[in-house]
């Protein structure tokens, strides 16, 4: 079965400053991924998903990119955090063929000061 | 947008089924019905997927509509652990195509 890192678990970053949060699944090859975002009390926001190395579809225009730079490896950035960009992260992944669902990680929980 | 609509919240008494409806009337024939669940500050949790026919596993049962227009989750016997927002989603699966986009959910309270 997959299993979905994401580190840190935390963060607290000042407005204006870099971003770079990492999901790495195990247990699963090509998979498809996905990031999500989550602000205090709402919904879950697709962000960014990747069918392949490369492949990034982007549903937000937003301060935020993503990156795969490995098969296994999903990269969430930022130049320069907006206090808008406070949220819960999620990064998800499912095996790119069939109806297996998407898994999630615990997610990082970033709060721009 | 999403492709579901379900009551934003529902009560219900420990001990007794739960039953969380969605409506997902545009859904095509290859798409795959799933249900999450999200308890605060934890990400979704995967329950269970259908296509057309009905599903049982050990967290929940899944009837799905024979014009498949609609389903229902079923917790044959809430309990207070079961409190969380429950989405239902639609998804096309094992395809290039793969954006999965969630409602806002149904913020089940399971009462003593």
């Amino acid at each position: 079965s997959q299993t979905i890192h994401q580190w840190p678990a935390t963060l607290v970053q000042p407005v204006g400053s870099p971003l770079s949060l990492e999901c790495t699944v195990e247990g699963t090859s090509n998979p498809n991924l996905y990031w999500y975002r989550q602000a205090a009390g709402r919904g879950l926001q697709l962000l960014f998903y990747s069918v392949g190395i490369g492949q990034i579809s982007s549903e937000v225009p937003q301060n935020l990119s993503a990156s795969r730079p490995q098969d296994r490896q999903f990269i969430l950035s930022s130049k320069k955090l907006l206090l808008s960009d406070s949220g819960f992260y999620l990064c998800a992944a499912t095996p790119g063929q069939g109806a297996s669902p998407l898994h999630f990680g615990n997610g990082t929980r970033l709060t721009v000061t | 947008d999403a492709k579901t609509t379900q009551p934003p919240s529902m009560d219900c008494a420990e001990g007794r089924a739960a039953n969380l409806p969605c409506n997902h009337s545009t859904i095509s024939g290859n798409e795959y019905v799933y249900w999450y669940r999200q308890i605060h500050s934890q990400g979704p949790q995967y329950i269970i997927h259908g296509l057309k026919n009905n599903e049982t596993n050990e967290m929940a049962s899944l009837i799905i509509t024979e014009d498949r227009k609609s389903s229902t989750l079923i917790l044959p016997h809430a309990t207070l652990r079961d409190t969380a927002v429950y989405y239902c989603i639609v998804r096309v699966a094992g395809t290039s195509y793969d954006k999965v986009i969630f409602g806002p959910g149904t913020s089940l309270s399971v009462i003593p």
